[in-house]
């Protein structure tokens, strides 16, 4: 159980385009998700924090209007990188927990190539 | 936002020879977890400790964390190719009300070569 998957698992856009990505707890209800944003060889950053219903927390340095962050459902985030440039090409990794203090599952991660 | 220091940050061995990765920080965490990641892939959870001079083991993986909950180890005996990944140790803290959040360490890159 407690399976979070992510989609798509890579996407390459050109500069300036808007590029979105899924968070889905296949199995349980996530009140909390997580995106974090993981360079090469680096640790995993976090994002933002978004509770099901309610406007992300982001954390400091990340543009909220630059990556916009929708948790609508219980069982769905999303992430729109908006005017993606290069400098924005990562790896893209959610996260889900339930009552917000539950273990953190992680989704598979989003590679994203901006040219 | 507390600071999570870990080290190694890359470590290259023998199959069979003996490594600890160290995780510490300067503040005290609700509870510290490790996980293991590989390329292209996300972390996955190897453990949570939660109480001071706790040790927990899985398998060949030893898990200490420190009394005063601020640092914590991880050792691995005979190390296998198997054992090759990202480890990153991170630690929980509340980030308001009643959410908590997740701060990595910057990892340690393990390649155990047979």
């Amino acid at each position: 159980g407690a399976v979070v998957s992510q989609h798509p698992s890579w996407v390459i856009c050109k500069s300036g385009t808007s590029v979105k990505i899924e968070c889905r707890s296949l199995d349980f209800q996530a009140t909390t998700m997580f995106w974090y944003r993981q360079f090469p060889k680096q640790s995993l950053m976090l994002m933002a924090t978004s509770n099901e219903g309610s406007k992300a927390t982001y954390e400091q340095g990340v543009e909220k209007d630059k990556f916009l962050i929708n948790h609508a459902s219980l069982t769905l985030s999303t992430l729109t990188v908006t005017s993606a440039h290069p400098e924005d090409s990562s790896f893209y990794i959610c996260s889900a927990s339930i009552l917000g203090r539950e273990t953190q599952y992680f989704g598979p991660g989003t590679r994203l190539l901006v040219l | 936002t507390q600071l999570l220091e870990q080290s190694p940050q890359f470590l290259s061995i023998q199959e069979g020879e003996n490594l600890t990765v160290y995780c510490n920080s300067s503040s005290v965490f609700s509870s510290l977890q490790w996980y293991r990641q590989e390329p292209g892939e996300g972390p996955v959870l190897l453990v949570t400790v939660v109480t001071g001079g706790e040790v927990k083991k899985l398998k060949r993986l030893t898990f200490q964390f420190g009394d005063a909950r601020k640092d914590s180890s991880l050792h691995i005996t005979a190390a296998q190719p198997g054992d090759t990944g990202l480890y990153l140790c991170a630690g929980e803290e509340n980030s308001g009300g009643s959410n908590y959040k997740l701060t990595f360490g910057k990892g340690t890159l393990l390649t155990v070569n047979p």
